[in-house]
């Protein structure tokens, strides 16, 4: 079965915490995505690995961190959590790089982060 | 740097109506084009794309879109909808390799019965 999970599902930090969202995907998929969807602003990629420990910024990465051991597992790391980081947090996976055949995205069902 | 626009945020139709969402995009080389749709509380589902060939695309439950270069858009085109196709559809672009996708900020679509 094809499919891209996330957890948690729900978590709430207070400022200043650190924060682990993790993401898994069961197709072996080379390339992985992590986005932020906010009101008004539409989803906005945070960074992009290409493979275990090959990873790139995206549009947005400040404040973030990624990392990537394992082909199937794609981690985001908040440290010291800010309120303005507050967002629904989205993984996803594709088989290879955009812009060839087989470059849709699979999306997990998404982090809703709250940072008080 | 690509961008995305649809212009309308909000459309409401009726159960059997037919729907055309709007997409436009600013970028002056090759493009790979796509829709996803999101359901209220889930992650985006792919639709269709569009990369290269036939201009009109077919994606699932018989939605289906359409290229133009000249009009730099891919509208997002459905013929009859359904209550379930309730949802919000967002238009995405890449430039191409070692991108992630550059999305609209979505249309959300309501269907009355």
């Amino acid at each position: 079965d094809m499919k891209v999970t996330q957890m948690p599902r729900y978590l709430i930090k207070r400022m200043g915490e650190n924060v682990l969202l993790e993401c898994g995907q069961d197709m072996s998929h080379e390339t992985m995505y992590w986005y932020r969807q906010d009101p008004g602003l539409g989803l906005q990629l945070i960074y992009i690995s290409y493979d275990v420990d090959s990873n790139s910024e995206g549009d947005i990465p400040k404040g973030y961190r990624v990392s990537r051991k394992k082909r199937e597992h794609f981690s985001l790391i908040l440290d010291s959590a800010k309120t303005n980081q507050t967002s629904v947090y989205f993984c996803a996976s594709s088989l290879s790089r955009l812009g060839g055949r087989n470059a849709e995205q699979f999306f997990g069902p998404g982090t809703r982060l709250t940072v008080l | 740097t690509q961008t995305v626009s649809q212009s309308d945020a909000h459309v409401t139709v009726f159960e059997g109506d037919s729907v055309e969402l709007r997409c436009n995009y600013s970028y002056g080389g090759s493009i790979y084009l796509s829709w996803y749709i999101q359901h209220h509380g889930h992650g985006l589902q792919f639709l269709l794309k569009y990369y290269s060939g036939n201009p009109v695309v077919q994606g699932v439950n018989g939605f289906e879109a359409e290229f133009s270069k000249s009009d730099s858009s891919f509208h997002l085109r459905k013929a009859s909808v359904h209550w379930s196709d309730s949802a919000v559809y967002f238009c995405a672009v890449s430039a191409g390799y070692a991108q992630g996708l550059t999305f609209g900020l979505g249309t959300r679509v309501s269907v009355f019965p």
